[in-house]
């Protein structure tokens, strides 16, 4: 089982640009989450999946979209990229309940330049 | 609404000394669950504990122990002869147990270094 992937590990953007983030999880996994990691702020909820085809708002939503079309993958879109995007993003996965053990995958290193 | 509180931003003990990490909670619920996570260097969030809010016994598993206190809304993490791959962010973090509301609310982090 490879856990939860993210694609990619890396990328730079230009302000204004669009982008989408990748997570994939192959443990069967009802819910998805999407976090970002600031300096000093620990990791803060963007947006969150309890199910294929449904998506809520985490704590901080705006600029932000997500998709989950299919059960195993939770997308994460950023329509106009701005430099306070700038960021470590997480996704995360939970078995069957919300207040399971997360899973983690490696994280996303984004730049908006 | 659910807030963690790690007032210890950064910590930084000599290798084979005990440190305890301090994470204070806020909830309304009466059913909740709270957790530790480890950040090592290498970036990856790893997973040490979960506990549900009606068990206070306090936990240990080799050098890590947890003290968990609902009179002081605290869920404490010690490591006990600290080693240099302890070195890490730990977060604490807290989960309401109901549905429609599915978040896990992480704390701040701690930074520990340990000094070989």
């Amino acid at each position: 089982n490879a856990g939860v992937t993210q694609t990619p590990k890396f990328r730079v953007l230009k302000t204004g640009q669009s982008m989408t983030l990748l997570c994939a999880q192959d443990m069967n996994h009802e819910y998805m989450y999407w976090y970002r990691q600031d300096p000093g702020m620990g990791l803060r909820l963007i947006h969150y999946s309890v199910g294929e085809g449904t998506t809520a708002k985490g704590e901080v939503p705006d600029g932000y979209n997500v998709s989950r079309l299919k059960k195993q993958n939770f997308l994460l879109g950023l329509e106009s990229a701005a430099p306070s995007q700038t960021s470590v993003y997480f996704c995360a996965s939970t078995d069957s309940t919300p207040w399971d053990e997360q899973f983690f995958g490696p994280g996303t290193r984004l730049t908006v330049l | 609404a659910q807030k963690v509180t790690q007032a210890q931003t950064e910590i930084s003990v000599v290798e084979k000394e005990d440190v305890t990490l301090d994470c204070v909670y806020e909830t309304r619920d009466t059913t909740y669950y709270l957790f530790w996570y480890k950040q090592p260097p290498s970036g990856e969030l790893v997973f040490l504990i979960r506990r549900n809010s009606f068990d206070e016994q306090n936990e240990i598993s080799g050098r890590y122990s947890w003290n968990f206190q609902k009179s002081t809304s605290s869920f404490n993490f010690t490591i006990t002869a600290s080693q240099v791959v302890d070195s890490a962010v730990y977060f604490c973090a807290l989960s309401e147990a109901n549905f429609g509301n599915e978040k896990l609310t992480f704390g701040t982090g701690t930074r520990l270094t340990i000094i070989p």
